[in-house]
């Protein structure tokens, strides 16, 4: 079974900080991504990656930084937290040669 | 600009029934789509899936068809069970476009006893 972990469920941070949020996949997987669930926006792409240290930016990158040292981990982070950031924030993986992703649980961030 | 589109936010079917969800695109270059279901507090887990040579296809109860020409998919789940109950997204991929998924804003069903 593939297994897409995510270090927080529940993250509380004040405006301003620097927050890090890691994604880990067990299937070795070349390609990894982060989205962001809002309310009736669906999931939106913020970046992704298709090997170490490689990143493209998606829909909506600004305030957002990514980084893959390790092939199974991808970390997402937000330089400057700001409110509008509260989100639920999704990792998910997938095979180079397949379109499936598999998701990790979530992290629902607030940031006050 | 939102380039897949779901336009029910909700779906109210009763158990036993069919519950069609709907999509629609405006990438002509889309040649791949997929539904996940979400429940609350897990991440979305894959349904089915469809390629643009094909116009249907099955699997158990869960069948996705594709109309080209008029840029729309949908997904039909017979007979539905209360445990369908979930939010389910329609999210689509180009070719060439290092497998990203395009997703639409998802539609919450409802299925009642």
């Amino acid at each position: 079974d593939v297994k897409v972990t995510q270090s927080s469920r529940y993250l509380v941070k004040r405006t301003g900080e620097k927050v890090f949020l890691e994604c880990v996949q067990d299937m070795d997987h070349e390609n990894m991504f982060w989205y962001r669930q809002d309310p009736g926006l669906g999931l939106r792409l913020i970046y992704f990656s298709y090997d170490v240290k490689m990143k493209e930016k998606g829909d909506i990158p600004e305030g957002y930084s990514v980084s893959r040292e390790k092939k199974e981990r991808f970390s997402l982070i937000l330089e400057s937290a700001s409110t509008n950031q509260t989100s639920m924030y999704l990792c998910a993986s997938s095979r180079q040669d397949i379109y499936e992703q598999y998701f990790g649980p979530g992290t629902r961030l607030t940031v006050t | 600009d939102q380039q897949v589109k779901q336009n029910s936010p909700s779906l109210s079917v009763q158990e036993g029934r069919i519950s069609i969800l709907n999509c629609d695109y405006t990438n002509s270059m889309f040649d791949y789509f997929l539904w996940y279901k979400k429940y609350p507090a897990e991440g979305p887990t894959f349904l089915i899936s469809i390629s643009s040579i094909k116009d249907k296809n099955e699997d158990g109860r869960f069948t996705v068809f594709l109309n080209k020409s008029a840029k729309h998919l949908s997904l039909h789940i017979v007979p539905s069970q209360p445990g369908d109950s979930a939010v389910y997204f329609c999210a689509a991929s180009a070719a060439g476009g290092g497998n990203k998924l395009t997703f639409g804003t998802g539609t919450q069903l409802k299925v009642e006893l």
